[in-house]
């Protein structure tokens, strides 16, 4: 069964901060890998989709690194503003149809 | 292009009660699964439609249930609510092609489920 672990759980970083959130998955047979942010109460918006024949995505401040062996990516931020704040989630999908999520790291930007 | 719509956007029902949550997914999307998302947890996935058939379910019991219209538009379904089936419900869309499927999916906005 595809476990997925995000550490940290909660991140505090001051404006401007470049930032790394971690995402771990047990099983390394994924489709790819999916990075959403949430904000509180609301749905998740889809920041980056790495296929897993992919070792990175970019968009805008946002990198998403994949490394399939070892079973990790990352989420990099760079240049962190208070509207960054959210949670942050990955999922893995194996398979024709769900995802497998994480549970989080929830991030708050200090101005 | 109109996104993932979700509705109602709340609810608050009664233990034993029935509930049905509806969404429509994005323009040109074929498929669309179901999450539920208990309160800091990350979603789960309940069951997935494509073409008006079930074609994948996680660990939920029978009373939940679903529909997908022609249109591609879905209903989950589920009777006899308990109090641990409060909850956000998310409703996710992407186009399916008949082979090869590594589409990027798309959520709507979520209706949040309370069962008193």
């Amino acid at each position: 069964k595809q476990e997925v672990t995000q550490i940290p759980a909660a991140l505090s970083v001051p404006e401007g901060e470049n930032l790394v959130l971690n995402c771990s998955f047990t099983d390394s047979a994924i489709y790819n890998l999916q990075w959403f942010r949430q904000d509180p109460g609301k749905g998740l918006t889809s920041l980056l989709l790495i296929q897993s024949s992919q070792r990175e995505q970019t968009s805008g401040r946002l990198n998403a690194s994949l490394d399939k062996s070892s079973g990790r990516s990352t989420l990099y931020i760079a240049a962190s503003q208070p509207g960054d704040s959210a949670t942050y989630l990955c999922a893995v999908r194996r398979g024709a149809n769900n995802l497998f999520f994480g549970t989080g790291t929830r991030l708050t930007v200090i101005p | 292009e109109t996104g993932v719509t979700q509705s109602p956007t709340h609810l608050i029902k009664t233990r034993g009660q029935q509930v049905t949550l509806r969404c429509s997914s994005q323009s040109g999307h074929n498929t669309v699964s179901w999450y539920q998302q208990a309160l800091g947890q990350g979603p789960q996935f309940i069951f997935q439609y494509y073409r008006e058939e079930e074609n994948g379910r996680g660990n939920f019991p029978p009373r939940f249930s679903g529909l997908q219209f022609p249109n591609y538009s879905s209903e989950l379904n589920v009777n006899a609510l308990e109090l641990d089936d409060s909850a956000l419900y998310l409703c996710a869309s992407r186009f399916s092609p008949l082979a090869g499927d590594h589409n990027e999916q798309f959520f709507g906005p979520g209706t949040r489920l309370t069962v008193l």
